[in-house]
């Protein structure tokens, strides 16, 4: 069955800080992965995808990493602001697969 | 800039009612979905749909669930008796093709709370 586990489950840092929050699949065929900001009460909006192809790709002070081979994925916030307060949400699809396979988030709060 | 609308933002059921979830997708998207978060939970699909046929859906999305897009705007989840078990964000999303890499759009969620 296709899993997708996130860590830590929630973080709480300092205004500035940077920090890392981490993802592992298990999904086969893998397609790609995204990651999502979930603000509270609202929908998921898109940060990054990545391809099997793609290690690394960056949208402003987020940075997600690829490693197809041990299935896990990564995202950076740089500098952290108190608006990054939210949810951060590892999606994976299934090649092939219109449906999406969700993890439970990283919840992320930053303090002043 | 074009979003998913959502309507309404909170709807409250009794038990054994029939809710209709409503959604307005981005107007030149062709491709509807409709997902839904219990608290505290992880999201989870639910149902796809495209050119007025399901395209996919999951073991969630049993006969007392059904979907519609019953004009050119918006796309409808019934739900035809709540369960207490109902409760959850429901977030519609659209796309402009099924494809993965294209991105699917999540509107504001409209939440349901049966008691």
């Amino acid at each position: 069955k296709n899993q997708v586990e996130q860590s830590p489950q929630s973080l709480i840092i300092l205004e500035g800080k940077n920090c890392t929050l981490q993802c592992n699949y298990t999904v086969s065929p893998f397609s790609n992965l995204r990651w999502y900001k979930q603000d509270t009460g609202r929908g998921p909006v898109s940060l990054t995808i990545m391809t099997f192809s793609e290690n690394t790709k960056s949208n402003g002070r987020y940075t997600a990493t690829l490693d197809a081979d041990t299935k896990q994925s990564s995202l950076h916030i740089t500098a952290s602001q108190l608006s990054d307060s939210a949810s951060y949400i590892c999606v994976v699809r299934e090649g092939g697969s219109y449906i999406p396979t969700f993890g439970r988030g990283t919840s992320l709060i930053v303090h002043p | 800039e074009p979003e998913v609308t959502q309507t309404p933002s909170h709807q409250v059921t009794q038990m054994g009612q029939e809710v209709i979830l409503r959604c307005v997708p981005i107007s030149n998207h062709l491709y509807f979905y409709w997902y839904r978060q219990i608290l505290g939970q992880k999201v989870e699909f639910l149902v796809s749909f495209y050119n007025n046929e399901i395209s996919e859906k999951s073991e969630i999305f049993d006969d007392q669930f059904s979907v519609e897009r019953p004009d050119g705007s918006n796309f409808t989840l019934k739900i035809r008796s709540t369960k207490l078990e109902d409760s959850a964000m429901y977030f519609c999303a659209s796309s402009e093709s099924p494809g993965s890499n294209y991105e699917q759009y999540f509107g504001p969620g409209t939440r349901l709370t049966v008691t």
